[in-house]
């Protein structure tokens, strides 16, 4: 069974800092990996998509790696902002299994608060 | 264009009722997914549907939830008999189908039975 794990569970920085989020997976056996932000009473935003062949890939200041064979990601953030604090979120969905390519396996979160 | 709505955006029931909880997916995605997410679980998997393949009902807890898709597109999360372990938010997503496309989520029913 794929367990998906975040750590920190929880971090507060100041405002400019760049910081990593990581997220480990049980199960190297993935097709991609997905990182989301969740504001507080709101649904889940898309970040970054990996896919499995891939090892990282960018958007804005958002960076996230892929280490397949190892089982991590990385979300890395650069000169944070007070906007940025949200629920950030890992999922990954398996490789194989029929049916079950579809769902993704979330990790706990990390709660990211920003402050100026 | 428009996201993933939901509808209602909250919900509160008797335990014992029957609720019915509605995703409408951004248009020409073919496939949907329901997740819920409770303080102590995170978010589940309940169910995902792609095009006109038998879903995938891995996820559903018990068989007091049930789903469908009509026309491939809006869908509907019935919930029977809810208890008190059910209140949750309930997240639907759609994707355009195929594994390599990200999901997109819609904000969440909230659920609470009391």
């Amino acid at each position: 069974k794929q367990e998906v794990t975040q750590i920190p569970a929880a971090l507060s920085v100041p405002e400019g800092e760049n910081l990593v989020l990581n997220c480990s997976f049980t199960d190297s056996a993935i097709y991609n990996l997905q990182w989301f932000r969740q504001d507080p009473g709101k649904g889940l935003t898309s970040l970054l998509l990996i896919q499995s062949s891939q090892r990282e890939q960018t958007s804005g200041r958002l960076n996230a790696s892929l280490d397949k064979s190892s089982g991590r990601s990385t979300l890395y953030i650069a000169a944070s902002q007070p906007g940025d604090s949200a629920t950030y979120l890992c999922a990954v969905r398996r490789l194989s299994g029929g049916t079950s390519y579809g769902k993704l396996t979330f990790g706990q979160g990390t709660i990211l608060t920003v402050h100026p | 264009g428009a996201g993933v709505s939901q509808s209602p955006s909250n919900k509160v029931t008797e335990k014992g009722k029957d609720v019915e909880l509605r995703c409408d997916p951004i248009s020409g995605h073919t496939a949907l997914y329901w997740y819920r997410q409770s303080l102590g679980q995170g978010l589940e998997f309940l169910i995902y549907f792609q095009g006109n393949s038998a879903p995938d009902k891995s996820g559903l807890p018990s068989d007091r939830f049930s789903a469908e898709r009509t026309g491939g597109s809006v869908s509907t999360l019935t919930i029977q008999r809810t208890q008190q372990e059910d209140s949750a938010v309930y997240l639907c997503a759609s994707s355009r189908g195929g594994h390599d496309y990200e999901q997109y989520f819609g904000p969440g029913t909230r659920l609470t039975v009391t």
